[in-house]
């Protein structure tokens, strides 16, 4: 099956520092990734929608100057948190989508927990 | 707006029967997914239904009926590590996922 990894898997860092989580598909090419964040016992948030080649459509209410997103190839897409708050500990998934998969399927990374003091 | 439905909490007992119920409201429908989340984990494909009827995969069967915009995830033979989050997520015309906010599922023995 279609694997997605995600690094770092956990990252702890000083408020008003910037961090960068790589999302990679392994085995095929991603025409789409897909950003989410989930806060404790709330369900996963869209944050963006990051095509190769192309600027991230980010939804209703994430800056995107603070979460950079970068797709520079089928295989690798890049969320970068700037100048991070404590508010913005969460959990990252990313997620990536082939566009041939009959069953329109997305494939999830494993997550990154950000904490930021 | 879009509008995803199902209970906040389930509780069964080992080796038993649930049905975890999910209602949707959405602009348009490519599909619906149920996908399970242990905590501190991302979630994990488990169906999709795009016709009406029932989708069986071993243990797990889900369920579709469009014109009544519901769903339900049916569990069978449970087991201790079934103890998870079960997510409903419907497919939009724009082809994205809108996603329920999750049942936790407890198991007890």
């Amino acid at each position: 099956g279609a694997v997605v990894s995600q690094h770092p898997s956990r990252v702890i860092c000083k408020s008003g520092t910037s961090v960068k989580i790589e999302c990679r598909s392994l085995d095929f090419q991603a025409t789409t990734m897909f950003w989410y964040r989930q806060f404790p016992k709330q369900s996963l948030m869209l944050m963006a929608t990051s095509n190769e080649g192309s600027k991230a459509t980010y939804e209703q209410g994430v800056e995107k100057d603070k979460f950079l997103i970068n797709h520079a190839s089928l295989t690798l897409s890049t969320l970068t948190v700037t100048s991070a708050h404590p508010e913005d500990s969460s959990f990252y998934i990313c997620s990536a989508y082939t566009g041939t998969s009959g069953y329109n399927e997305q494939f999830f990374g494993p997550g990154t927990r950000l904490t930021v003091l | 707006g879009q509008n995803i439905d199902q209970p906040t909490e389930m509780t069964a007992t080992e080796g038993a029967i649930v049905q975890i119920n999910c209602t949707y409201q959405t602009s348009g429908f490519n599909g619906l997914f149920w996908y399970q989340q242990h905590a501190g984990e991302a979630p994990t494909f488990l169906s999709y239904n795009v016709l009406d009827g029932l989708e069986e995969k071993g243990r797990f069967s889900s369920f579709l009926s469009r014109s009544k915009g519901y769903s339900y995830l049916l569990l069978k033979e449970l087991q201790m590590k079934d103890s998870a989050s079960y997510l409903c997520a419907v497919m939009d015309s724009n082809y994205q996922l809108i996603w329920g906010a999750g049942t936790k599922l407890i198991i007890k023995p």
